[in-house]
C-alpha cells in the first residue's frame, strides 16, 4: 500500500473558495512535499516541509505537518480555475530506499 | 534551460518489442529517476541514480534497466513490452545526489506508452 494518502479522491469547489486537502502517511519521514499535476504534463514542486517544521507557507500555500499524526494539509486560499489540477503528497522515509514516495493524489476542479 | 526532457512524447509497441525512453537534464542534477503512473495508483518508482556510474532499484523494477553513464542521460529500458507496462512514464531530477531527497524533483513531460 502507498506511503502516503490523500484525501479526498476529488474535490470541486467555486472560484474563491478556499481548498483543504490531506495527506497521512505511515512511517517516519525527513520531509513531506506537496506536487501539481495538471493534465497531460509532469509533476510540478509546490512546497517541502521538513520534519522538525509544523507549518509553511507559499504564496496562496499554506501546508501544516502533524508528525505525531503522520499527517499533512495543503490550503489554497482563494482558489482560482487556474489552480485545477491533482495534486501529490510525497514523502522520504527516515529508513529505508533514498527515493521520494508518491500518494494517489487529489483531482481539484475549480469552477469559475 | 530546457530542463528534464523526454522523448518520445507517445509511443505504441506490440508485446516482446524492447525500446528505450530517452532521458536527459540540463541543469547538472546529481540524482536522476524513472517513475510510472498509473490511474488511481499514483507515481511508482521504477529505478533512480544518485551520480553517474551508480544506480538502484525502486519498487516496481522488473522488466526494465537503467544505465547512468553521464550525469545528464538517464535511459530506461523496455526489454520485452508487456501490456502490463502500459503507462505514463516520468523522468525526474534534483540537484543534489546521496540527500536528494531534501531538494524538489523536476519532472519531464512524459511519454505515453501503450503496448498491445
Amino acid at each position: 500500500s502507498q506511503q502516503g494518502e490523500e484525501d479526498p479522491q476529488a474535490l470541486s469547489i467555486q472560484e474563491g473558495e478556499n481548498a483543504t486537502m490531506n495527506c497521512s502517511y505511515k512511517t517516519s519521514i525527513n520531509n513531506l512535499q506537496w506536487y501539481r499535476q495538471n493534465s497531460g504534463r509532469g509533476l510540478v514542486h509546490l512546497i517541502l516541509i521538513r520534519s522538525n517544521e509544523r507549518e509553511k507557507h507559499s504564496g496562496r500555500l499554506r501546508v501544516t505537518l502533524d508528525t505525531s499524526k503522520k499527517s499533512s494539509s495543503l490550503l489554497i486560499t482563494a482558489s482560482r480555475a487556474a489552480d485545477t489540477a491533482s495534486y501529490f503528497c510525497a514523502t522520504h522515509v527516515v529508513t529505508g530506499r533514498r527515493a521520494l514516495t508518491f500518494g494517489s493524489g487529489t483531482r481539484l476542479q475549480v469552477q469559475p | 534551460n530546457a530542463g528534464v526532457t523526454q522523448t518520445p512524447k507517445f509511443q505504441v509497441l506490440k508485446t516482446g518489442q524492447s525500446m528505450t525512453l530517452q532521458c536527459a537534464q540540463d541543469m547538472n542534477h546529481e540524482y536522476m529517476s524513472w517513475y510510472r503512473q498509473d490511474p488511481g495508483m499514483g507515481l511508482r518508482l521504477i529505478h533512480y541514480s544518485v551520480g553517474a556510474g551508480i544506480t538502484d532499484q525502486g519498487e516496481v523494477p522488473n522488466g526494465y534497466n537503467v544505465s547512468r553513464s553521464t550525469t545528464e542521460d538517464f535511459p530506461l529500458r523496455l526489454l520485452s513490452a508487456a501490456p502490463s507496462q502500459t503507462s505514463v512514464y516520468f523522468c525526474a531530477s534534483s540537484s543534489t545526489g546521496a540527500q536528494h531527497y531534501n531538494s524538489p524533483l523536476h519532472f519531464g513531460n512524459g511519454t505515453r506508452l501503450t503496448v498491445t
